[in-house]
């Protein structure tokens, strides 16, 4: 069954360090998201990407978050100079379809550490 | 401010044991009402989806129901295993919100002998 990767499983960096988070979604996906969740908290929505640009953000995603898709499978997610407060799990999901019940398959998560 | 509310935080029942989750929503214009199940460490996996018009829906021994007018849902599980042991999570979709999902912050199951 098709599913979701995410690379590396673990990332600890320093504070101020940039990071790339990296995902392959599902082959004949069109849709891709990033989701964060801070130990103990419920996942938080980032951000949704289609057709090669960002279709909707949420306060968290700010200037230094960026997404890119670099080439036909991967989707990466950019932190450019990392707080400590970052440190997260960061979770990758794609879809099929943008509207109605379509449904987002989540990859297993990158654990981001900011020392 | 869209938010999802759900109860109990955690719950502990034996094996064999049914259970049921609540999940109060605020989300509107109401899309769709999900929800999953996160194994500690992973990805969040679907269960269920239910739009609008759909009162209740099942698989296998998950079953929801939506109320859209009260804005609640329920989550039963049947004959707990122990591998159900897991965070439940409400999730809610916005219409127009490009399939934004906003999360509940789950209730965490746990199965015992």
């Amino acid at each position: 069954e098709p599913e979701v990767t995410q690379t590396p499983s673990h990332q600890v960096t320093q504070m101020g360090q940039e990071v790339i988070l990296r995902c392959v979604p599902i082959s004949n996906h069109l849709y891709f998201y990033w989701y964060r969740q801070i130990l103990g908290q419920k996942v938080e929505f980032l951000v949704s990407f289609y057709n090669n640009e960002i279709s909707e953000k949420s306060e968290i995603f700010d200037d230094q978050f960026s997404v890119e898709r670099p080439d036909g499978s991967n989707f990466t997610l950019k932190i450019r100079s990392t707080k400590l407060e970052d440190s997260a799990m960061y979770f990758c999901a794609s879809s099929e379809y943008l509207t109605g019940i379509g449904e987002q398959y989540f990859g297993p998560g990158t654990r981001l550490t900011v020392t | 401010k869209n938010q999802v509310e759900q109860s109990p935080q955690s719950l502990i029942i034996l094996e064999g044991k049914n259970c049921t989750l609540q999940c109060n929503y605020t989300v509107s214009p109401f899309s769709n009402l999900r929800w999953y199940k996160q194994d500690t460490g992973r990805g969040p996996v679907s269960l269920t989806i239910m739009t609008f018009s759909e009162n209740t829906k099942s698989n296998g021994r998950y079953t929801a129901t939506l109320d859209a007018d009260t804005k609640q849902s329920s989550l039963h599980i049947t004959a707990s295993q122990l591998s159900d042991s897991a965070s439940y999570i409400c999730v809610v979709s916005a219409a127009g919100g490009g399939n934004k999902l906003t999360f509940g912050t789950g209730t965490q199951l746990k199965v015992e002998l």
